[in-house]
């Protein structure tokens, strides 16, 4: 089952900050996020696993409620390199994700 | 070298042509996976496999077919091709729990 992601599409001034929410009716064994430049590849932000292990790079953060099979990403003091489309990619046992619709992230200066 | 290999790049195609895509990684996984995507929409699973000798179909298989020729190497083929399969399509790799790797993508026009 596709998770949901909230908002749709957001639009930002340049430092300002984003909260994306990824939402799920089952169970989670993980949450993967991504972002997509237009026509580009879908590039890896963040995994957050079952138990609270947290595997990532950049200046981006994410949480994980087990409770609530929810993630949300949080993009703090947003810069223009971070417009694009980001995508939660959810897994439910460990064979493969099921893809968001993407959320559209446009930064203005 | 890039990580996930995806040729062609571009392809213009006629209805009815068979058509084959290529992907390659040097990342040494062995999951790899087949993706579409349609303009301004998600990612869609068409087929992924887990090793040289399994071979699952995803959500929109219909259509497509694939081949592992070897752990570095799936191709994603379009028998008879019909214009509403123009699309993105996506390679990916991974491990289990890891993060995904993907190719930089075939444009695909049927027309």
């Amino acid at each position: 089952q596709q998770p949901v992601q909230s908002p749709q599409a957001v639009i930002l001034r340049e430092g300002e900050d984003a909260v994306i929410n990824c939402s799920s009716s089952k169970a989670l064994y993980s949450v993967h996020w991504y972002r997509q430049k237009h026509g580009e590849a879908p590039v890896f932000l963040m995994i957050l696993l079952k138990g609270g292990e947290q595997k990532g790079h950049e200046k981006i953060s994410a949480s994980f409620n087990e409770k609530k099979q929810q993630s949300s990403l949080y993009l703090t003091a947003s810069q223009l390199s971070y417009s694009g489309t980001y995508f939660c990619g959810t897994e439910y046992s460990n064979y493969q994700l099921i893809w968001g619709a993407g959320t559209k992230l446009i930064i203005k200066p | 070298d890039a990580d996930v290999t995806q040729t062609p790049r571009n392809r213009i195609t006629k209805t009815g042509k068979r058509i084959m895509l290529e992907c390659s990684q040097t990342k040494g996984h062995d999951r790899m996976y087949w993706y579409r995507q349609d303009p301004g929409l998600g990612l869609q699973l068409i087929y992924y496999s887990f090793d040289v000798k399994d071979i699952n179909k995803g959500e929109i298989s219909d259509g497509y077919s694939v081949s592992r020729q070897a752990q570095a190497k799936f191709s994603l083929s379009l028998e008879s091709a019909i214009p509403n399969q123009t699309a993105l399509y996506f390679c990916a790799t991974s491990e289990a729990g890891t993060a995904y790797t993907f190719g930089s993508g075939t444009r695909l026009t049927v027309v």
